[in-house]
């Protein structure tokens, strides 16, 4: 168990709809990152938080955003889905901004848009 | 551009002989480099890191990795291959100077051993 905690595990929703995926990091961690794996693009990083702002940005499409809360834990919006948004989302968190230590996973929410 | 690169997407071994799998990266500076293994349904875990110091890293269920600097590589290896070591495995790096402070995954390995 890697301490961080993400729910749903599980998503099944349509076309057009807006869900939002839930993460709680370490104890402790002040980082969160927001990763997308599908099958055809590996890992791709979508944004980072650390200590409640924003630190980096990856290939977030304009209709996902995220924040994360005073308590430190993050949420990953997702709008307007399209069947392409389809794959296994993934929150990691670390105790720093900067990555000079591993980050630690959770074990993903895995959305299907149908 | 900053890139890790896995050039095989499948890595095959007996169980019992030694595996590599390999990473490579583009990047300026001083980048930290990372393994990351992943099991079916599982979220990441990881495997080692490189900061400084000692080229070669020794990590979780018996893996090492040798950072090369002149060849840009920070290749997996382990000595005797597992069927439990059977899974996706992912390099990654990151930069800690840079303002965009994140870890940039490769596209992952797919290692499978046989019995």
């Amino acid at each position: 168990d890697s301490g961080v905690t993400q729910t749903p595990k599980h998503l099944i929703t349509a076309t057009g709809q807006r869900v939002t995926l839930r993460c709680s990091p370490r104890s402790g961690d002040l980082s969160v990152y927001w990763y997308q794996q599908s099958l055809d693009q590996g890992l791709q990083f979508l944004i980072q938080y650390y200590n409640g702002e924003e630190r980096a940005k990856g290939n977030i499409l304009e209709r996902f955003s995220a924040q994360q809360f005073p308590d430190l834990h993050s949420e990953l919006n997702l709008s307007s889905l399209e069947l392409g948004d389809s794959a296994l989302y993934f929150c990691a968190s670390s105790p720093l901004g900067q990555i000079n230590t591993e980050a630690f996973f959770g074990q993903g929410t895995r959305l299907t848009v149908v | 551009a900053q890139s890790v690169a896995q050039p095989e997407d499948q890595v095959n071994v007996a169980e019992g002989n030694p595996l590599t799998v390999k990473c490579t990266y583009s990047v300026s500076g001083n980048p930290y480099l990372f393994w990351y293994v992943q099991y079916p349904n599982r979220g990441l875990q990881f495997l080692l890191k490189y900061i400084t110091g000692d080229n070669l890293v020794k990590g979780s269920y018996g893996f090492e990795a040798e950072f090369n600097k002149s060849q840009t590589s920070f290749h997996l290896k382990k000595p005797s291959a597992l069927v439990s070591d059977s899974a996706l495995y992912f390099c990654a790096v990151s930069f800690p100077y840079s303002s965009a402070s994140k870890i940039i995954f490769g596209s992952g390995t797919r290692l499978s051993i046989r019995p």
